[in-house]
């Protein structure tokens, strides 16, 4: 695998269900992040991860939980999702954080 | 608090002819850096054009030039035979220099579509 990866690509979940998104770099990176794109919205900031640390929290839900184990993977937990929480939720990372940023490919999700 | 603005839902162009993106920004700041992103239907997005604020000279990339006017914080991308594969929702980002978060701050969009 190549680039940055997210798993699962689709995701259907209801509201009372826990879920994990994933998302892994193959770059080197130092620095990744968590994207909300919602229909007619511009995309979002959730959080960013420096060296394995968060460094920004854009004033996301608690519903949200990211985890950093390492600088290649960082996942998001969620739980007791809204249906306005649908959207396609992206990763990307970045050699440091003034650097350019490399997108995943997202994954749709669907809280019913 | 810095906003970028696409000004232009939906454009679309005919394949071979140019066609310019329109990108304004607020920002108080002086250093700072500026994108245009590519997500073609479902797919990846990715990265068309970079620009560093304290570089004069416009950035460009094959058939991708960017017209830079920092005094009117405007940064518009110019595809140039355009080419069906541009088809694509195209995003302008601002990028704070001073802040070091590696925040972006997206534009709503741009929808392009190169016809035949």
């Amino acid at each position: 695998e190549t680039g940055v990866t997210q798993t699962p690509r689709h995701l259907v979940m209801g509201m009372t269900n826990k879920k994990s998104l994933k998302c892994e770099q193959h770059l080197g990176h130092n620095a990744m992040y968590w994207y909300k794109q919602s229909a007619k919205k511009p995309l979002e900031l959730m959080f960013v991860y420096n060296f394995k640390e968060q460094t920004e929290n854009n004033s996301v839900p608690s519903r949200f939980s990211p985890e950093c184990p390492n600088s290649s993977h960082l996942f998001l937990h969620l739980h007791t999702l809204q249906p306005e929480d649908s959207a396609l939720y992206l990763c990307a990372s970045s050699q440091e954080s003034r650097d350019t940023q490399y997108f995943g490919p997202g994954t749709r999700l669907t809280v019913l | 608090a810095q906003t970028v603005t696409q000004s232009q839902p939906e454009m679309s162009v005919q394949e071979a002819e140019t066609v310019t993106l329109s990108c304004t920004y607020d920002t108080s700041e002086n250093n700072y850096y500026l994108f245009w992103y590519k997500q073609p239907p479902s797919r990846q997005m990715i990265l068309v054009i970079r620009q560093e604020a304290y570089k004069q000279q416009n950035a460009t990339e094959n058939r991708f030039s960017v017209n830079f006017q920092k005094a009117a914080k405007s940064f518009s991308l110019k595809i140039s035979d355009s080419q069906l594969g541009d088809t694509a929702m195209y995003f302008c980002a601002f990028m704070s220099f001073n802040r070091n978060t590696g925040k972006l701050i997206f534009g709503q969009g741009t929808t392009l579509q190169v016809k035949p």
